[in-house]
């Protein structure tokens, strides 16, 4: 079946760590996303990509970088510059045409700062 | 920049009953792409029903259907005959038709508890 794979479903950092959470779908979408969930925040922007090796911020992007070298693959660093990163983060891929448009979610990672 | 806005940070209904839940955006384009998605406690986010401004008739899926407004920009989501699983977390979204701009913007959500 396809969908949208995100891991590790938790993820704990250290102050000054880099990491990375990944995301990878088999829908054959050309557009991806990242969005950041805190309570009583709802969905809010980081990254989008819609097409390979082009990607642009949303609105919260400082502290995160992305990349987009296939298709399949949006991966997500948060970077030790993001002060507050303890959130749920979910990936999307987007279909837009006509006939069956909306987004497919990631099961989503919870990071922790430890 | 578009905004949605869920006035509702809570809502609960009996089950069985019907509860309406509401979301009004601002925007300043005449065709667009409306949502509502559910979030239940797994915090896996599944589409619930979508409606493009263009068409006037409203989308229902079920039990699920929508009061759009096009002129009010409301576009609240009806919930009949409540199920316990109907308890989450709602998030109205919306979408601008321009090319590039495919990002949805999310309300802040709606909490739905279901008392048996």
């Amino acid at each position: 079946d396809g969908g949208i794979t995100q891991s590790p479903k938790y993820l704990f950092r250290k102050e000054g760590q880099n990491v990375t959470l990944s995301c990878e779908q088999n829908l054959n979408h050309d557009a991806m996303y990242w969005y950041r969930q805190d309570p009583g925040q709802g969905l809010r922007l980081i990254y989008y990509s819609q097409i390979v090796n082009d990607f642009q911020k949303g609105d919260i992007a400082e502290g995160y970088s992305v990349s987009r070298e296939k298709k399949e693959s949006f991966p997500l660093t948060v970077t030790s510059a993001q002060k507050n990163p303890t959130a749920f983060y979910l990936c999307a891929s987007g279909r837009w045409d006509r006939l069956n448009y909306g987004y497919t979610f990631g099961s989503g990672t919870r990071l922790t700062v430890v | 920049a578009q905004t949605v806005t869920q006035s509702q940070p809570e809502m609960s209904v009996q089950e069985a009953e019907t509860v309406t839940l509401s979301c009004t955006y601002d925007t300043s384009e005449s065709d667009y792409y409306l949502f509502w998605y559910k979030q239940p406690p797994s915090r896996q986010m599944i589409l619930v029903i979508r409606q493009e401004a263009y068409k006037q008739q409203n989308a229902t899926e079920n039990r699920f259907s929508v009061n759009f407004q096009k002129a009010a920009k409301s576009f609240s989501l009806k919930i009949s005959d409540s199920q316990l699983g109907d308890a989450a977390m709602y998030f109205c979204a919306y979408r601008s038709p321009g090319a590039g701009s495919y990002q949805l913007t999310f309300g802040k959500g709606t909490k739905l508890s279901v008392i048996p």
